[in-house]
């Protein structure tokens, strides 16, 4: 079953205290990226790979790091978590056409107090 | 600016009813137009996929039209049903770009 999970779900975090959502993708996709969800706004994105060890930045990327080591994962960064980042994050994966299906993940809620 | 518009806000129907869902967008040169189901708390989940070229798509009780002289998008939902109780979000894609612009959605609530 084509999947994209992300770890954890959900997450309560002190500021400051750096930590990693994960995210990985058994469908072989070359394109993955991070979105952010807040209320009353689209999903914007935060950063976006499209191939291994090929990132770059989307239109929120500030306090966020990521990396492409392998096809299947792409892990989200925050280094030093600030309240302005709790949010609905998800993940994405496609093969990289511009008409083909985006697949996302069951989301990450994130809280920093 | 590009920009995608959904309307109404939110809705709420009776189950059984129709309704249709509005999307206007400004994104030009225009490659496509998706629309995702969101269920409260869970990802997005792709319903149709539009080029410029196409004008209707349908996806079971889900008919997804295009106008690409207008820019405006409408999804339709025949014969409600308590599980069509969502967020419907219509996505727009330029072309030459990877980038996806998001409209807010509208929220859908299907009453028996």
């Amino acid at each position: 079953e084509a999947q994209v999970t992300q770890n954890p779900r959900y997450l309560i975090t002190v500021t400051g205290k750096k930590l990693t959502v994960t995210c990985s993708q058994n469908m072989n996709h070359e394109y993955m990226s991070w979105y952010r969800q807040d209320p009353g706004l689209g999903l914007r994105q935060i950063y976006y790979s499209m191939n291994v060890e090929v990132t770059d930045k989307g239109d929120v990327p500030e306090g966020y790091k990521v990396s492409r080591k392998e096809k299947r994962n792409f892990p989200l960064i925050l280094e030093s978590p600030s309240p302005n980042q709790t949010s609905l994050y998800f993940c994405a994966s496609s093969d990289g056409g511009s008409g083909n299906t985006i697949y996302f993940g069951e989301g990450s809620w994130l809280t920093v107090v | 600016k590009n920009q995608v518009e959904q309307s109404p806000q939110s809705l709420i129907i009776l189950e059984g009813k129709n309704c249709t869902l509005q999307c206007n967008y400004t994104v030009s040169p225009f490659s496509n137009l998706r629309w995702y189901k969101q269920d409260t708390g869970r990802g997005p989940v792709s319903l149709t996929i539009m080029t410029f070229s196409e004008n209707t798509k349908s996806n079971g009780r889900y008919t997804a039209t295009l106008d690409a002289d207008t820019k405006q998008s409408s999804l339709h939902i025949t014969a409600s049903q308590l599980s069509d109780s969502a967020s419907y979000i219509c996505v727009v894609r330029g072309r030459n770009t990877d980038k996806l612009i998001f409209g807010t959605g509208t929220r859908l609530q299907v009453f028996p």
